[in-house]
C-alpha cells in the first residue's frame, strides 16, 4: 500500500513565525504535490514537484516555498505565517505519466496561525 | 483555464436512497477524471476514475461515467449506505503540467449526509 505521511496532524503557530510542513511517501513516486484545502474553496493547488530539486507553481503559491532534497520528502515552507493561512494542508503523491494515475494523498496537517 | 463544478450541499439522503452527485468541468485536451472521498478526519481517498471518454469508473458501488458530449462526470449509486457519509470530490487532471506531473483540480466538495 502507498502511504503518504505528514509530520504533524494538528499545528498552532504564531504570526511570523516561520513553518515547515513535512510529507514523506514510501512509494518512490516522482510526483509530489501541496493543497490546501478551505470551507467552500476545495482543495487548491501550491506547489508540485516531478523530481529532485524541480518544482513548479500551482494556483496559489504567494507566501509559500518548497524543498525538495530527497525523492521520498516534500517540505512546504511558510516563510512569516500569517492568520489567512490558517487552513488544511494536504500532501499527495503520484507516479509520472501525464495524469492517468490517481494522486495518493496523506491524512492533512491543521495549521492554525493566531 | 480548466475548472469543475458540483453540486456543494450538505445533500442529505435516507439509508437506501438513491444517490446522484452531479459534476461538471471546463477542460482543454483530454483530461483524466476522478472522484475522491474524505471520511471525517482524514485525507482524501480515491473512489473511482476514468481517464477517456465513455470510460465508466467503479467501486464500492459508486459509479460514474465520463461524458465528453456533456462534460459530465456524475456520481451514483444505487443505495446509499450511513458509512457512505463524506465529503466526495470530482477532479480532474492535465491543468498544470510540469515534467511529466499533473496537478489537479477539484470541485469545491459535496457533504453528503445519510440518515438511519
Amino acid at each position: 500500500d502507498v502511504k503518504v505521511t505528514q509530520s504533524s496532524r494538528y499545528l498552532v503557530k504564531r504570526t511570523g513565525e516561520k513553518v515547515f510542513l513535512e510529507c514523506v511517501q514510501d512509494m518512490d513516486h516522482e510526483n509530489m504535490f501541496w493543497y490546501r484545502q478551505d470551507p467552500g474553496l476545495g482543495l487548491r493547488l501550491i506547489y508540485f514537484s516531478y523530481d529532485v530539486k524541480m518544482k513548479e507553481k500551482g494556483d496559489i503559491p504567494e507566501g509559500y516555498s518548497v524543498s525538495r532534497e530527497k525523492k521520498e520528502r516534500f517540505s512546504l515552507i511558510l516563510e512569516s505565517a500569517s492568520t489567512n493561512q490558517t487552513s488544511m494542508y494536504l500532501c499527495a503523491s503520484s507516479p509520472p505519466a501525464g495524469g492517468i494515475y490517481e494522486q495518493y494523498f496523506g491524512p492533512g496537517t491543521r495549521l492554525t496561525v493566531t | 483555464g480548466n475548472s469543475v463544478t458540483q453540486m456543494e450541499g450538505p445533500v442529505t439522503l435516507s439509508e437506501e436512497a438513491f444517490l446522484t452527485i452531479n459534476c461538471t468541468y471546463t477542460a482543454t485536451g483530454y483530461p483524466s477524471l476522478f472522484w475522491y472521498v474524505q471520511y471525517p478526519g482524514e485525507g482524501l481517498q480515491l473512489l473511482l476514475k476514468a481517464t477517456k471518454a465513455d470510460d465508466k469508473g467503479s467501486n464500492k458501488g459508486f459509479e460514474a461515467t465520463y461524458r465528453k458530449e456533456t462534460t459530465s462526470f456524475h456520481l451514483e449509486k444505487g443505495s446509499v449506505q450511513v458509512s457512505d457519509s463524506a465529503v466526495y470530490f470530482c477532479a480532474l487532471s492535465g491543468t498544470y503540467s510540469g515534467g511529466g506531473a499533473d496537478g489537479l483540480t477539484f470541485g469545491k466538495g459535496t457533504h453528503l449526509i445519510i440518515q438511519p
